[in-house]
């Protein structure tokens, strides 16, 4: 087990409404990465936050928004929601040893898969 | 055309034969290569991971990565029923964004 944890596993919502996932982050991991991963792709990526801090951003729309907490856990929110934003959504775990230089080994939780209807 | 570029499969073989998984890229500036697996219902598990050109090894997995043919690879020896899964490869410039191919589905059957 990688120790990072999600919730909820699953979730149903309707189009237009709001969504918050949560995630735990490893012991001691001070970075945390959000990805959207559609039925048949590889996850894509949707924002980094590190120290409470978003530290860079993909490619999506405004009304994908997070948060990081002090103890390092934190939320994915989206708003609006629309059919296509049905999909599995990690987050991802890392420490940063090279001041974010990249290559940090970073450790998925399981998911959270999203149903828009 | 995508930056990384996998195909999805599926890849079906028997019990104990190598398999070769492989992606191509077009960013020249990626530096760091991954390859992860990820099984029905989990989360990608990190099995891989170099910096630049080269090769490496882990037991029955050997990763190649080729810069001037922007290719990288993953070999698997003696495959197993439990090496059935999804093979993601994933790329970083160095920085915050990691790049993910779209998987290769590999069936390995008994």
């Amino acid at each position: 087990e990688t120790g990072v944890t999600q919730s909820p596993t699953h979730l149903i919502k309707t189009r237009g409404q709001q969504v918050t996932l949560r995630c735990s982050s490893q012991s001691g991991h001070n970075t945390v990465s959000w990805y959207q991963q559609a039925l048949g792709q590889g996850p894509q990526f949707i924002f980094q936050y590190y120290r409470e801090e978003e530290n860079g951003r993909g490619n999506f729309p405004p009304r994908f928004s997070g948060l990081q907490f002090p103890n390092y856990s934190s939320e994915l929110n989206v708003n609006a929601l629309e059919l296509d934003d049905s999909a599995l959504y990690l987050c991802a775990s890392s420490n940063p040893t090279s001041g974010g230089a990249g290559g940090e080994t970073q450790y998925f939780g399981p998911g959270t898969r999203l149903t828009v209807l | 055309q995508k930056e990384v570029e996998q195909d999805p499969g599926p890849l079906s073989v028997p019990e104990g034969a190598i398999v070769s998984l492989n992606c191509t890229y077009s960013n020249s500036a990626f530096q760091y290569f991954m390859w992860y697996r990820q099984y029905s219902r989990k989360g990608p598990e990190l099995l891989m991971y170099t910096y630049s050109s080269g090769n490496k090894e882990d037991g029955r997995f050997t990763a190649q990565v080729d810069k001037s043919s922007k290719y990288i690879s993953l070999f698997i020896r003696d495959s197993q029923p439990s090496d059935s899964a999804t093979y993601l490869c994933a790329m970083e410039t160095g920085g915050f964004k990691t790049i993910f191919g779209a998987g290769t589905r590999l069936f390995v059957k008994a």
